[in-house]
């Protein structure tokens, strides 16, 4: 069964770079046709997509966030991370890390972490 | 990029209801349009993706619709464990944009 899992610090100071690693198991992280990616809910909002990497390494990011973002991925270690860096306050959310199927009928992700939460503050 | 704007933001039913949520994709998605149910403390669940194909495990209750910009999500008798929200996302576009979402309440 595949499962992923996020860790991370859950207080991050404004101006600062959030770090999130995602652990997956069950799955190899370099198997074709899946992607990995994050997505962020702010307390009492809905989703926003955050990016998602490919298992070739080609990158996709959110352009309203794509200057402060960068995911990677870990082979040796099965693990994908998302960097964001000068974070308000306004990134306070729960950070979902989610492995998405990708072929000719688009890119769903169907396998999602617990979540985690961030909060941005001094 | 591409807006999603689900209709209604909210909406209350009684069990055994037929419940209908609209996606409206701000330009043309083809049938890239995943539907996803989440739970108040939960992640994200995916239920329907191509706009119309029921993910595995998923109550056949549920059912998706629509190409284009129009897109539908049916529960055709809600049961208790149905009350969430629900957000629609398209992947036509490499942005994978989520609509605002709809909750799904008891009347």
């Amino acid at each position: 069964q595949l499962q992923l899992q996020e860790s991370g610090p859950g207080l991050v100071k404004p101006s600062e770079t959030l770090s999130l690693t995602c652990t997956v198991s069950g799955a190899s992280i370099s198997s074709t046709s899946f992607y990995w990616g994050w997505i962020r809910q702010p307390p009492g909002k809905g989703l926003e997509w955050i990016g998602s990497i490919y298992y070739s390494g080609s990158t996709y990011y959110n352009p309203s966030l794509k200057s402060r973002v960068t995911i990677s991925v870990d082979t040796s270690k099965n693990q994908f991370s998302l960097r964001l860096k000068s974070v308000t306050a306004a990134d306070t959310a729960v950070y979902y890390c989610a492995k998405a199927y990708g072929d000719y009928v688009g890119v769903f992700s169907d396998y999602w972490g617990q979540g985690t939460l961030v909060t941005v503050s001094s | 990029d591409i807006e999603m704007t689900q209709s209604p933001s909210s909406l209350s039913a009684s069990l055994g209801d037929r419940v209908t949520i609209t996606c409206r994709a701000s330009q043309s998605i083809g049938s890239y349009l995943n539907w996803y149910q989440q739970k108040p403390g939960k992640a994200p669940k995916l239920l329907i993706y191509a706009a119309s194909s029921l993910q595995s495990g998923v109550p056949s209750r549920f059912s998706g619709s629509g190409s284009g910009t129009d897109f539908t999500l049916t529960i055709s008798s809600l049961q208790p464990e149905d009350f969430a929200t629900y957000y629609c996302q398209q992947s036509y576009s490499t942005r994978y944009t989520f609509g605002q979402g709809t909750k799904l309440e008891i009347k």
